[in-house]
């Protein structure tokens, strides 16, 4: 059974850091797309970085410079490291996986919540 | 302001049928990129409903469908079910990087 687990989520004050992670089972994360996408409280989706099967990464503009997405294949595990962070970076954040690319997002984690406030 | 444009909220009885639209641009879906929809229940993470303009996932009734044309998709829902109601979202892509709409809530009166 295919799942993913987010963890790593909090209350961090602005410029802050924070590694969010997302475990994954049932499949290997090396071999597909995965994508970190975001929900800010009482509005709609926003893709936020995609890390490809074959390495290359990809940032939206609101994050590119400060997030940083990367994968540890021996624990088949996705991350999303986030620097400088801002309050408008407060959010839901979800992984998701996608097959192949310009696929849709099949599974999705249950997200965790980043908070940016002081 | 959102890449694709999705009406802020749609509504219809039990049993009607209501429609979704995503319109985009040359860029995106106009461009030849598949349209993905999703559903998205309060509280909870969104869940894949039809990928690839009009394909439905196992699991999903045939009470939804999708369909695409030019620089825009629909999601259509006939039978509508108080279980329904939830936000929706369109997804595609432009210059090959993830793009979604602004999201629809649907009511069911």
């Amino acid at each position: 059974e295919v799942q993913l687990v987010e963890s790593g989520g909090g209350l961090v004050q602005p410029g802050g850091s924070l590694r969010l992670s997302c475990a994954a089972s049932g499949f290997t994360v090396s071999s597909n797309y995965m994508s970190w996408v975001r929900q800010a409280p009482g509005k709609g989706l926003e893709w936020v970085s995609v890390i490809y099967s074959g390495g290359s990464t990809y940032y939206a503009d609101s994050v590119k410079g400060r997030f940083t997405i990367s994968r540890d294949n021996s624990k088949n595990t996705l991350y999303l490291q986030m620097n400088s962070l801002r309050a408008e970076d407060t959010a839901v954040y979800y992984c998701a996986r996608s097959r192949h690319g310009y696929g849709p997002f099949d599974y999705w984690g249950q997200g965790t919540l980043v908070t940016v406030s002081s | 302001q959102s890449v694709l444009t999705q009406p802020p909220s749609v509504s219809g009885a039990p049993g009607q049928r209501v429609t979704i639209s995503c319109t985009g641009s040359s860029s995106n879906i106009g461009a030849g990129y598949d349209v993905h929809w999703y559903q998205q229940l309060p509280g909870t993470a969104p869940k894949l409903l039809i990928y690839g303009n009009s394909n439905r996932p196992s699991g999903v009734p045939d009470r939804f469908s999708g369909s695409k044309s030019g620089t825009s998709a629909s999601l259509a829902i006939t039978g509508l079910q108080a279980e329904d109601e939830a936000d929706y979202y369109c997804q595609s892509y432009d210059s090959s990087l993830t793009v979604f709409g602004g999201g629809t809530k649907l009511t069911v009166l």
